[in-house]
């Protein structure tokens, strides 16, 4: 069974521009969340979807959004780059998003902002 | 509100040591708990979870982490250390009616041949 697949892998940009980050979970799971990892302030909680809908939202400004397909596949848009948004950006997986059902981690997008 | 204390960024420990990383926690229900590992360049991935039930929790790689309630911790311990441990170790907890996880700051384990 596939894991949790993140593309792309490495991505630069500059400040002012937006970017867009794929996650794919594993077959059959429907949760999704999306997680920030910097040096400074660790693993922080961005968005949960669930069925096309955000469920839960973590404490980001405006300029990080997300969407949920049918598929679950699930995208997070960063517009309007700074340069504190490098970081290591982590999707996670699991089934019906209960909190007793573990999280599944991909191996995430590191972001780099110039 | 839920929160979690790991103690000791670093922690190293000679190959064949008992390993031991502490990890608090501050929950005003009862938690979920976990504890993942990231090795460079790669996500996280789960060691164990605490849920209910038993509160001697066993993982995969030989680690296992006991649930104290009165000390609210929840601390990773392995009998002997390998060098294929080296990596950073996250204590995390699920936050009620969610399904986010709330991760401490993570504690960087060194094991020295």
């Amino acid at each position: 069974k596939a894991g949790v697949t993140q593309t792309p892998r490495y991505l630069i940009k500059t400040r002012g521009q937006q970017v867009t980050l794929s996650c794919s979970p594993i077959s059959g799971h429907r949760s999704v969340s999306w997680y920030q990892q910097t040096p400074g302030q660790g693993l922080q909680f961005l968005f949960e979807y669930f069925s096309e809908t955000q469920r839960n939202k973590g404490n980001f400004p405006g300029r990080f959004s997300g969407r949920q397909f049918s598929n679950s596949r699930s995208e997070m848009n960063v517009s309007t780059l700074e340069l504190g948004d490098s970081a290591l950006y982590l999707c996670a997986s699991s089934l019906i998003g209960d909190r007793n059902q573990p999280q599944h981690f991909g191996d995430g997008t590191r972001l780099s902002i110039l | 509100a839920q929160s979690v204390t790991q103690l000791g960024s670093h922690v190293s420990v000679s190959e064949g040591a008992l390993v031991l990383l502490r990890c608090n926690y501050s929950s005003s229900v009862p938690p979920y708990l976990f504890w993942y590992v990231q090795y460079p360049n790669q996500g996280l991935q789960l060691l164990l979870k605490y849920t209910t039930g038993a509160t001697l929790v066993k993982g995969i790689n030989g680690f296992e982490a006991e649930f104290k309630k009165s000390e609210t911790s929840f601390h990773l311990t392995k009998p002997s250390a390998h060098m294929s441990d080296a990596a950073e170790y996250f204590c995390a907890v699920s936050q009620t009616g969610a399904n986010n996880l709330f991760f401490g700051t993570g504690t960087r384990l060194t094991v020295i041949p």
